[in-house]
């Protein structure tokens, strides 16, 4: 099947505003992830939801960012009064549920850039 | 915060020749995953070793764990162009023991690249 799916690919914001990105899991993956990849660097870990929940959001870098599942499926990360340090690729991935720490597929991610 | 540390940072090598990349950890981990990162394909599983397991091959790959050292290597045999990418090395935290749930905690990655 259809592989995840991010939107938009690419996001150019004014320092401030508030930006929404979303995220399609593979169907039937009960797990999400987000993660944000700085230029040259690894991926830093967000959030983890399994199903709608999110029991553990230590990630999230500030108050500013925050994230949302609902019905199992898409994700929206939103991040608010968006600061030039936030410029980044944000990468969503799923997993089986019961797959812990096990194989994640990622999407293609989101590259957002705050001038 | 990076748990693992990814050695070499920039490998570049000729094609058919041996890649090694190494990776070191800090803290207690369920299993250790692999990954690639290119432009044409975002970022891709390669291979995944659990911390009972010591070594594990799968195709053209090769990975080891050393949980005593904390430490990982990636060989890839028989190097193509089409390996020319990002190599990451994630780790997944043992239950109770913090890391941030179910998320992989991702080294800086190395950078190879194969001559044709």
């Amino acid at each position: 099947g259809a592989g995840v799916s991010q939107s938009p690919s690419n996001k150019v914001t004014e320092k401030g505003k508030d930006v929404e990105l979303r995220c399609d899991p593979i169907s039937g993956h009960t797990a999400l992830y987000w993660y944000r990849q700085s230029l040259g660097q690894g991926l830093e870990f967000l959030i983890y939801f399994q199903g709608n929940s999110a029991p553990d959001k230590s990630g999230l870098p500030s108050d500013r960012f925050s994230a949302e599942r609902t019905g199992g499926s898409v994700s929206t990360l939103t991040i608010q009064r968006t600061q030039q340090e936030d410029s980044a690729v944000y990468l969503c991935a799923s997993s089986l549920a019961g797959a812990w720490g096990g194989e994640q597929f990622f999407g293609p991610g989101t590259r957002l850039t705050v001038l | 915060s990076q748990q693992g540390e990814e050695d070499p940072q920039a490998l570049s090598i000729q094609e058919g020749e041996n890649a090694t990349m190494n990776c070191s950890y800090k803290t207690s981990i369920n299993n250790l995953q692999w990954y690639r990162q290119n432009s044409g394909r975002g970022l891709v599983h390669l291979i995944l070793i659990r911390s009972n397991e010591r070594e594990k091959h799968s195709g053209r790959l090769r990975v080891t764990l050393d949980t005593s050292k904390k430490s990982s290597s990636l060989l890839i045999t028989a190097s193509r162009a089409a390996d020319t990418a990002s190599y990451f090395c994630a780790t997944a935290g043992r239950l109770g023991f913090g890391g941030g749930a179910d998320g992989l905690t991702f080294g800086k990655g190395t950078h190879l690249i194969i001559q044709p």
